[in-house]
């Protein structure tokens, strides 16, 4: 079975500064995806980014970029220019590709707080 | 387009009564999965179902149990409550084979 890990429980950052939430997984496939969402305090959970397993290039979205790493089953979140709005639990999640299973495996997340 | 939309909200039960919870996907999406999240146990997978027919499902009790409906909108249902159902319950759709899952806002419930 798939299984998600994320080590770090909290994470504070001061704001405009840049700041890296780790994430490790497990499986034995070799086609999937990879998510990070975030969740504020109105427990709303927001896709935050996307990576596909056989795209070699790291996905970006504005601010937010990841450092995917796949022989090392390795899936970082790198936030740029932090700002008060960014700071909410954020999880990692895994999902297999194989007949359009929509089935996500969760890490427990990490509370990340942000400096004025 | 108009996200996932759960209903109700919130919900305060008593042990021994049963729930029902729904869930409208996105349009178009025609795949839908539960989730429930504690503070002990996080993220839990619950079921999915595709064109009314349940694909998948995670390591709950029969107490739970789904279906969905021909027009995507889904129900899960927990019959025989126990405090330790209390929980916020996530609905999620996607595009089949598209890989984006979009959550709704959850429904929150209290077993007293």
């Amino acid at each position: 079975a798939q299984t998600v890990t994320q080590s770090q429980p909290e994470m504070s950052v001061q704001e405009a500064e840049t700041v890296t939430l780790s994430c490790t997984y497990d499986t034995s496939e070799s086609d999937y995806y990879l998510f990070w969402y975030k969740q504020p305090p109105s427990r709303q959970m927001i896709l935050v980014i996307r990576q596909e397993a056989y795209k070699q290039q790291n996905a970006t979205e504005n601010r937010f970029s990841v450092n995917f790493q796949k022989a090392a089953k390795s899936f970082s979140l790198k936030i740029s220019d932090s700002q008060l709005g960014d700071a909410a639990m954020y999880f990692c999640a895994y999902r297999n590709t194989f007949q359009g299973a929509q089935k996500l495996v969760f890490g427990q997340g990490t509370r990340l707080t942000i400096n004025p | 387009k108009a996200g996932v939309t759960q209903t109700p909200r919130y919900l305060i039960k008593t042990r021994g009564q049963q729930v029902t919870l729904s869930c409208s996907p996105i349009s178009g999406h025609r795949s839908v999965s539960w989730y429930q999240q504690t503070p002990g146990q996080g993220l839990q997978f619950l079921f999915e179902y595709f064109s009314e027919t349940q694909r998948n499902k995670g390591n709950f009790p029969g107490r739970f149990s789904g279906r969905q409906f021909s027009n995507s909108r889904s129900e899960m249902n927990v019959s025989t409550l126990e405090l330790g159902d209390s929980a916020l319950y996530l609905c999620a759709s996607s595009l089949a084979q598209q890989g984006k899952v979009f959550f709704g806002p959850g429904t929150r419930l209290t077993v007293l």
